[in-house]
């Protein structure tokens, strides 16, 4: 069964800090993997990585994916109040209609 | 260029009733999905449609539950006879093509009581 399983659940840090957000995913055949921020409301999209190695960076957020280990992470560099947020990650399987699987979320706060 | 949008944002039901979600994709979308978020939970597909067709209806509830998206006008969800366990967000996304990111409407909080 596919699935996509992100790590940790939660994790609270001080503004300032780095922080390493994780994916990783069984998929029956890849195609894509996405990263959303989601506050309260709806998620907006971050960044899509489809091939391994290549960084995709947007201010202080990078994220690169691992097909042979079949993980992603998300960094974010000199964390603010206002990235706390729930981290999703969805992977797209060419498979499933290009359905998009998604992780339950990392719940990121940040405190001052 | 407007974002996806959905109406409306909050909608209260009383239980039996039905329940009728509205999006509209972004300029030049022909792809549409919708989500349900639950409380403290993550996203689940619910169902995929391009324009006239139902693609992908693997997410969704058999009874009670059916979506649309016409040649014109807005896709819709619609739940009949709503249960207090309909209570959720639904979240309608677009997309170009369905390889393509998908970007989100604002939601509809359904609350039924």
């Amino acid at each position: 069964e596919d699935k996509v399983v992100q790590s940790p659940l939660s994790l609270v840090v001080h503004e300032g800090d780095t922080v390493t957000l994780n994916c990783s995913y069984e998929v029956t055949n890849f195609r894509s993997l996405l990263w959303y921020k989601q506050e309260k409301k709806a998620p907006t999209f971050l960044f899509m990585l489809t091939s391994s190695g290549i960084e995709k960076k947007s201010g202080r957020l990078s994220s690169i994916l691992d097909k042979k280990e079949l993980f992603s992470i998300l960094n974010i560099t000199a964390t603010q109040t206002g990235d706390s947020a729930v981290y999703l990650c969805a992977v797209g399987d060419m498979d499933s209609n290009y359905q998009l699987i998604w992780g339950a979320g990392t719940k990121l706060i940040i405190k001052p | 260029n407007a974002g996806v949008m959905q109406n409306p944002r909050h909608l209260v039901r009383r239980r039996g009733q039905e329940a009728r979600l509205r999006c509209s994709p972004m300029k030049g979308h022909s792809h549409v999905y919708w989500y349900r978020q639950l409380p403290e939970e993550g996203l689940k597909f619910m169902v995929y449609l391009q324009k006239e067709n139902i693609i992908d209806e693997s997410g969704m509830p058999k009874e009670r539950f059916s979506a649309e998206f016409p040649k014109e006008g807005p896709s819709i969800l619609r739940i009949q006879q709503v249960v207090r366990g309909d209570s959720a967000a639904y979240f309608c996304a677009s997309s170009p093509s369905r390889t393509n990111e998908q970007y989100f409407g604002p939601g509809t909080r359904l609350t039924v009581t």
